[in-house]
C-alpha cells in the first residue's frame, strides 16, 4: 500500500530564517506530487504540483518554492520567510488522470 | 493542530442519525468530484469520489449524489457516529487534471453522544 510521510509536524521559525519541508511517497512509482496551504477556516490552495522529477508548476507567485530531488521526493523551500507564510502546509500524492489526492498529516508553520 | 472549522458552515447531528452535507460546485464542465474528511490537526482524508457520468455511488456508510443540472454535490452518512465529527471538503476537477483540482471551503460536522 501507499503511504506519505511529511515532516516536521509542527515548526515555528523566525521571520527571515530559511524553510525546508520535506515530503516522501512511499509504494507508487511516478507520481503526481503536490504542496498545498491551508489557512485557518479556509479551504486548501495549491502552492506547487509537479507530474515527474524536475518538473514543478506553481499555482501562485509568493515567497515560496518547490523541488523534485527524486521521483517520490517533495521538498517545499523559503530563503526568507515572512509572517505571512504562517499556516497549515499539506503534500499530497495522486496517480496520474482523474483519481484523487492522497494527504500527508501537514506540516503546521508559524512564524514570529 | 490547524482549526479548520473557524467560520465554516456547521451541521449539528444525533448519533445515529443520518447526515447530510451539501455542495455547490462551481464549473460546469468538471467531471470529477471527490468528499474528503479532515479532523482537527490532520491532513483530509478520501473518502468517496464520483465522475459526471454517474449521479450515485455508494461505499460502506456513505453515498455521494451529483446533480449535474444545478451543479450540486451531497454527501450522505448513514448512522453517523461520533467518530464522524469533522470538517467534510468537497473538490471538483476537469477531466485528466486532478492537479486542477477546487476544494469548497468545507462544512464542520458535530456528532452529539
Amino acid at each position: 500500500s501507499q503511504t506519505i510521510h511529511q515532516w516536521p509536524a509542527t515548526l515555528v521559525q523566525p521571520v527571515g530564517s530559511p524553510l525546508s519541508l520535506e515530503c516522501t511517497v512511499e509504494g507508487t512509482s511516478n507520481p503526481n506530487l503536490y504542496w498545498y496551504r491551508q489557512a485557518a477556516g479556509r479551504g486548501l490552495q495549491l502552492l506547487f504540483y509537479s507530474v515527474g522529477i524536475g518538473q514543478i508548476s506553481s499555482e501562485v507567485p509568493q515567497n515560496l518554492s518547490a523541488s523534485r530531488p527524486q521521483d517520490r521526493q517533495f521538498i517545499l523551500s523559503s530563503k526568507k520567510l515572512l509572517l505571512s507564510d504562517s499556516g497549515f502546509y499539506l503534500c499530497a500524492w495522486s496517480r496520474q488522470g482523474d483519481s484523487p489526492l492522497h494527504f500527508g498529516n501537514g506540516t503546521r508553520l508559524t512564524v514570529t | 493542530g490547524e482549526n479548520v472549522g473557524l467560520h465554516l458552515p456547521t451541521l449539528s447531528v444525533q448519533e445515529g442519525d443520518n447526515s447530510i452535507i451539501n455542495c455547490a460546485y462551481s464549473n460546469s464542465a468538471s467531471d470529477y468530484f471527490i468528499w474528503y474528511k479532515q479532523e482537527s490537526g490532520k491532513g483530509p482524508q478520501f473518502i468517496i469520489d464520483i465522475r459526471s457520468n454517474m449521479d450515485k455511488r455508494q461505499g460502506q456508510r456513505v453515498t455521494v449524489l451529483l446533480n449535474k443540472t444545478v451543479k450540486h454535490l451531497s454527501l450522505q452518512i448513514a448512522a453517523t457516529q461520533p467518530g464522524d465529527s469533522a470538517v467534510y471538503f468537497c473538490a471538483e476537477s476537469l477531466g485528466g487534471s486532478n492537479y486542477k483540482l477546487t476544494f469548497g471551503k468545507g462544512t464542520l460536522l458535530t456528532v452529539n453522544p
